[in-house]
């Protein structure tokens, strides 16, 4: 298992800042994921952070509005900018061992309002 | 590309009765199924997985799936549930050769009453 923390756990921000939401891990993993929770949605996936290299977007979102760093084995950063309304969600983290364990592990969250 | 249908937003239930929570995939290509749970105000947990083998598979806090290939079904049961077992579940598959990456349900509201 894993102990995943993300910072901050909630904000509030006007339209048209950015916020950079760290997530930690407490052991080095294969992969990282960040996803999107929207009120009283399923999670969507939005990218998969890869370490050393450009991270790899899902359909419907792009590196200019989600911009994502891993510059290590343990840690990584998801941007959401030039935020707006639309935005507010709960953004998660995950994590996957790999070696064919197939098991994702979650962050606590980071519950984001847009005014 | 794979898809997930639970039917059913929200599920009330007495406490101590038993319950099941239905999910069915959609996919071109043999799957991994999983069940989340997310209790309020916090992240996810996985309650369960189905990888390959045995199609009955017993999770954590008395749940268990079983893996319908012929009808694309993953449903969780548990025979009684508790006042704590209140949470949102998520059905989640991800394809054989898309490893890691998941695809989710829109959730199913398990609202336990005493």
């Amino acid at each position: 298992s894993a102990v995943i923390s993300q910072k901050p756990s909630r904000d509030i921000c006007q339209r048209g800042t950015s916020l950079t939401i760290q997530c930690q891990v407490d052991s080095q993993v294969t992969m990282m994921f960040w996803y999107r929770q929207q009120p009283g949605q399923s999670l969507t996936l939005i990218a998969t952070a890869n370490q050393g290299s450009e991270a790899t977007y899902e359909s419907g979102f792009v590196i200019d509005k989600f911009p994502i760093s891993r510059p290590n084995l343990t840690f990584s950063t998801l941007t959401v900018s030039n935020m707006s309304p639309e935005d507010s969600s709960i953004y998660l983290c995950s994590v996957d061992f790999g070696q064919g364990i197939y098991e994702q592990y979650f962050g606590p969250g980071t519950r984001l309002t847009v005014t | 590309a794979q898809s997930v249908t639970q039917l059913d937003s929200q599920v009330p239930v007495f406490e101590e009765a038993p319950v099941e929570l239905r999910c069915n995939y959609s996919s071109s290509v043999s799957v991994y199924l999983f069940w989340y749970v997310q209790y309020p105000n916090q992240g996810l947990q996985l309650l369960l997985k189905y990888l390959s083998g045995s199609t009955l598979v017993k999770g954590i806090n008395g749940f268990e799936a079983e893996f319908n290939k012929s009808q694309t079904s993953f449903h969780l049961r548990k025979p009684s549930v508790h006042i704590s077992d209140t949470a949102e579940y998520f059905c989640a598959v991800s394809g054989w050769g898309a490893t890691n990456k998941l695809i989710f349900g829109t959730g199913t509201l398990l609202a336990v009453q005493p």
